[in-house]
């Protein structure tokens, strides 16, 4: 199963909220778990990724949950700013896929004034 | 910084029409990927390249060709643009390098409406 699912599709939060979104994936030979941020008119870019002999990553206000078990792993982002509304991808590679990611559908996070 | 540019921001043509999106990256990078972006259904891969003149199939390749004919460039060909094809196209590009995974840069898109 090379499918990633990421869920909720949007969210809205106001300033100083902490969004989570969530992703689950099947594979378990999936090795590294990236997380990329879109602003419109914008390539996603790389935000924060983390390899699965964590189980959290921490960058800033953004933090990565993995639990290897569950085969699930979450992006937080703590004291949220109108600037991080953008969407965000969650992504999984595996050693024998070369440089290839597959990538979640996107939630697209709304932080409110 | 590395850069990603596309050859064109929105595009409009029509059914039947040859489209050619052009890519360029200048980063000496080796692998060069082309996504649509579709709400929902998030970045999907079409083709990706890892050398001049060599080509892979992504997940849905079906309606498009690829071509790399130098090492900075990757261009992505619609043969016969269909309404089906309208979406938002992603060209990426990262190293073969020696680390355990590496980044993938992004260009700011194409946004191709086909009428």
């Amino acid at each position: 199963q090379q499918q990633v699912k990421q869920s909720p599709q949007s969210l809205i939060v106001q300033k100083g909220g902490i969004p989570i979104i969530n992703c689950a994936y099947e594979n378990t030979a999936f090795d590294y778990f990236p997380w990329y941020q879109q602003f419109p008119g914008k390539g996603p870019a790389l935000l924060i990724a983390i390899r699965p002999d964590v189980s959290e990553k921490k960058e800033g206000r953004f933090t990565i949950s993995f639990n290897k078990s569950a085969k699930q792993f979450s992006l937080h982002i703590m004291d949220s700013q109108p600037g991080d509304s953008a969407t965000y991808f969650c992504a999984a590679s595996m050693k024998n896929y070369g440089q290839n990611f597959v990538f979640g559908p996107g939630t697209r996070l709304s932080v409110l004034p | 910084d590395v850069k990603v540019t596309q050859s064109s921001r929105y595009l409009v043509k029509r059914t039947g029409e040859k489209v050619f999106l052009e890519c360029v990256q200048d980063m000496d990078h080796e692998n060069m990927f082309w996504y649509r972006q579709d709400p929902g259904l998030g970045l999907r891969l079409i083709y990706f390249s890892y050398d001049v003149k060599m080509k892979e199939k992504g997940d849905i390749p079906e309606g498009y060709s690829v071509s790399r004919e130098k090492k900075e460039r990757f261009s992505l060909i619609l043969e016969s643009a269909s309404t089906n094809q309208t979406s938002m196209y992603l060209c990426a590009s990262t190293h073969t390098g020696t680390g355990f995974r590496e980044t993938q840069y992004f260009g700011p898109g194409t946004r191709l409406l086909v009428l």
